[in-house]
């Protein structure tokens, strides 16, 4: 069974600009996570997606958004982007939701210079 | 407010002995709790799970120990070796309902000398 994807898997971007990530989910998983880390901060939970709607979001401004299509696929944008947005943007996939085992793709690193 | 710590950035042991990585939590509602390893340039990879409602899980040479009322668990793994270097996160999980998510901590990263 092939993993959870990402893509792109590098990205650099101007400040003000807006980005679009994806992921890929493990086929039959319907909850996808989205997850900032940067250096020193650990995994902080931007929000999950479970059947095509948001389940639960985390503490971050409303710059980030996402969406899961029907097919499990997700994406996620960041819109106005600022230099403190840099960091390595990770999805996760799971059968039964966020809060059980997830699977997680290999990130996109984002650098906004 | 950290709500899952993991108070020591970095651990190193000589192949073969015990690595006991440490994570204590102050939400009491914290009801399930899970260790990821990471490598760089890779994902997050799950390594074992325990519920509140047990003190110990095994499996093979990790095995995980909570203690509810220290709010405290920790992560053995017996013997370690090389390929154990890695950034292991504690995670815990405050339930299973909508609003529910898992909570990580900073990490720990573990150097194994062969």
């Amino acid at each position: 069974k092939a993993g959870v994807t990402q893509t792109p898997r590098y990205l650099i971007k101007t400040r003000g600009q807006q980005v679009t990530l994806s992921c890929s989910p493990i086929s039959g998983h319907r909850s996808v996570s989205w997850y900032q880390q940067t250096p020193g901060q650990g995994l902080q939970f931007l929000f999950e997606y479970f059947s095509e709607t948001q389940r639960n979001k985390g503490n971050f401004p409303g710059r980030f958004s996402g969406r899961q299509f029907s097919n499990s696929r997700s994406e996620m944008n960041v819109s106005t982007l600022e230099l403190g947005d840099s960091a390595l943007y990770l999805c996760a996939s799971s059968l039964r939701g966020a809060t059980y085992e997830q699977y997680f793709g290999p990130g996109t690193r984002l650098t906004v210079t | 407010d950290q709500q899952v710590k993991q108070n020591s950035p970095s651990l190193s042991v000589q192949e073969g002995r015990i690595s006991i990585l440490n994570c204590d939590y102050t939400n009491s509602m914290f009801d399930y709790f899970l260790w990821y390893k990471k490598y760089p340039a890779e994902g997050p990879t799950f390594l074992i799970s325990i519920s509140s409602i047990k003190d110990k899980n095994e499996d093979g040479r990790f095995t995980v120990f909570l203690n509810k009322s220290a709010k405290h668990l920790s992560l053995h793994i017996v013997p370690s070796q090389p390929g154990d270097s890695a950034v292991y996160f504690c995670a815990a999980s405050d339930g299973t309902g909508a609003n529910s998510k898992l909570t990580f901590g900073k990490g720990i990263t573990l150097s194994v000398r062969p």
